[in-house]
């Protein structure tokens, strides 16, 4: 069972660089998130995607964009890298629960991202 | 403030202690409570889900507070393999998922 698969695993990009981050899910699952963990902050709330063709924003959007053209893949962009966004990305899903709600959340192994 | 608040520890506790963590919420309206566990250098997994009664998974036991809008985690007999990070998560409406920021946890011999 694959659950969620993210490629790259590891990457260095040079400032000024674009890139995409792509993230796989075989759960049928309705909702997909990326978050970034940097050290003492935890896991911040990038994009997340609440169904195929639809994106929203989280906490710390800004210098990413995302796309989800179909409903196993949710993409991250990274336009003009910044050494700012050096981080370790997530991606996750989870599926529509009975009463409206979230239910558990599936991660992906991460992507190290440094930018220099 | 944040959303969801936690104590990042750490909290260093010989083997078979008990340990109590603590998490709070700004968002009354929240719905789904979790504790998720994060092994270093690794990927969050669930340790449990959080019910309004309470609950209890083997050594860990769960509570909710929707009054005082926090969630608590208690661990029994603390073992070695229990040295991790624990990460506090609420549905703050009914599509985003918010971490806090964790509490360590290093249990030693």
């Amino acid at each position: 069972n694959a659950g969620v698969t993210q490629t790259p695993k590891f990457r260095v990009l040079k400032t000024g660089q674009s890139m995409t981050l792509l993230c796989a899910q075989d759960m049928n699952h309705e909702y997909m998130y990326w978050y970034r963990q940097d050290p003492g902050m935890g896991l911040r709330l990038i994009h997340y995607s609440v169904g195929e063709g639809t994106t929203a924003k989280g906490e710390v959007p800004d210098g990413y964009n995302v796309s989800r053209l179909k409903k196993q893949n949710f993409l991250l962009g990274l336009e003009s890298a910044a050494p700012s966004q050096t981080s370790v990305y997530f991606c996750a899903s989870s599926r529509w629960g009975s009463l409206g709600m979230n239910t558990e959340a599936f991660f992906g192994q991460g992507t190290r991202l440094t930018v220099v | 403030r944040k959303e969801v608040e936690q104590d990042p520890g750490p909290f260093n506790v010989p083997e078979g202690a008990t340990v109590a963590f603590n998490c709070t919420y700004s968002n009354s309206a929240s719905q789904s409570f979790f504790w998720y566990r994060q092994d270093c250098r690794k990927e969050p997994k669930l340790l449990m889900s959080v019910y309004s009664s309470g609950n209890e998974d083997g050594r860990f036991t769960a509570q909710l507070n929707r009054a005082s809008q926090y969630i608590s985690l208690l661990i029994r007999d603390s073992k070695l393999s229990d040295s991790a990070t624990y990460l506090c998560v609420v549905n703050s409406n009914t599509d985003k998922l918010i971490f806090g920021t964790g509490t360590r946890l290093q249990v030693f011999p």
